[in-house]
């Protein structure tokens, strides 16, 4: 059974930091890409960032580029997104995607908010 | 960046009734390889969404045959034969064509 969990996300300033984490299993994680995607309240689904499998490329949205990087642990099967400098508009849900696009986790909340 | 447009945005259905949505891409989505790289997916109330259909018509396990997709180049369309009282929800396109990948703006069926 395939399953995506995500963690780490909560409450924080403008212009803060938070990591988040994903850890995933039912499916083979090293040879899968793996993108962070998020939905912000009431608003349709965003496309965030990408990383190939290996870890060799990466892909961001325009608007995290810079602020947020994504990076992998195959030996953890774990998917990571550190976000800096973060903004109100980086309030969303974000959703650890695999399998290019099959395997979503719940979700875990990102508020950013003074 | 491609613009994905979807309509309508809001669909109210009757079971076992047909119905379609379209998305239409501001570029066009054919890659250098010649595919077509253009994804559906279903959210129902209160959960992650779900990817129904990829490469434009090839519908993923599990998914009914009452949903297909189809189109080309700039114009695609999602079409379910017959409702079903579980297809209530949103349904979004998005191209995984061309960097940066986008979304369109959901279309809400409801009964």
């Amino acid at each position: 059974e395939v399953q995506v969990v995500e963690s780490g996300g909560g409450l924080v300033q403008p212009g803060g930091t938070l990591r988040l984490s994903c850890a995933a299993s039912g499916f083979t994680f090293s040879g899968s890409d793996m993108n962070w995607v998020r939905q912000a309240p009431g608003k349709t689904v965003e496309w965030v960032s990408y990383i190939s499998p290996g870890g060799r490329g990466f892909y961001y949205a325009d608007s995290v580029k810079g602020r947020f990087t994504i990076s992998r642990d195959d030996a953890k099967n774990s998917l990571f997104l550190q976000m800096n400098s973060l903004r109100g508009e980086d309030t969303a849900v974000y959703y650890c995607v695999g399998g290019h696009f099959q395997y979503w986790g719940q979700g875990t909340r990102v508020t950013v908010s003074s | 960046d491609a613009v994905l447009t979807q309509s309508p945005l809001s669909l109210p259905v009757t079971l076992g009734q047909p119905a379609s949505i379209s998305c239409r891409s501001s570029q066009s989505l054919v890659y250098s390889d010649g595919g077509t790289y253009f994804i559906w997916f279903q959210q129902r109330p209160g959960q992650s969404p779900r990817r129904l259909i990829y490469q434009v018509s090839r519908r993923d396990s599990g998914v009914p045959d009452r949903f297909s997709g189809s189109g080309s180049d700039t114009d695609f369309t999602l079409r379910i034969s017959r409702v079903e009282a579980e297809d209530v929800g949103f349904y979004y396109c998005m191209q995984d064509t061309q960097w940066p990948w986008t979304f369109g703006q959901g279309t809400k069926v409801e009964i």
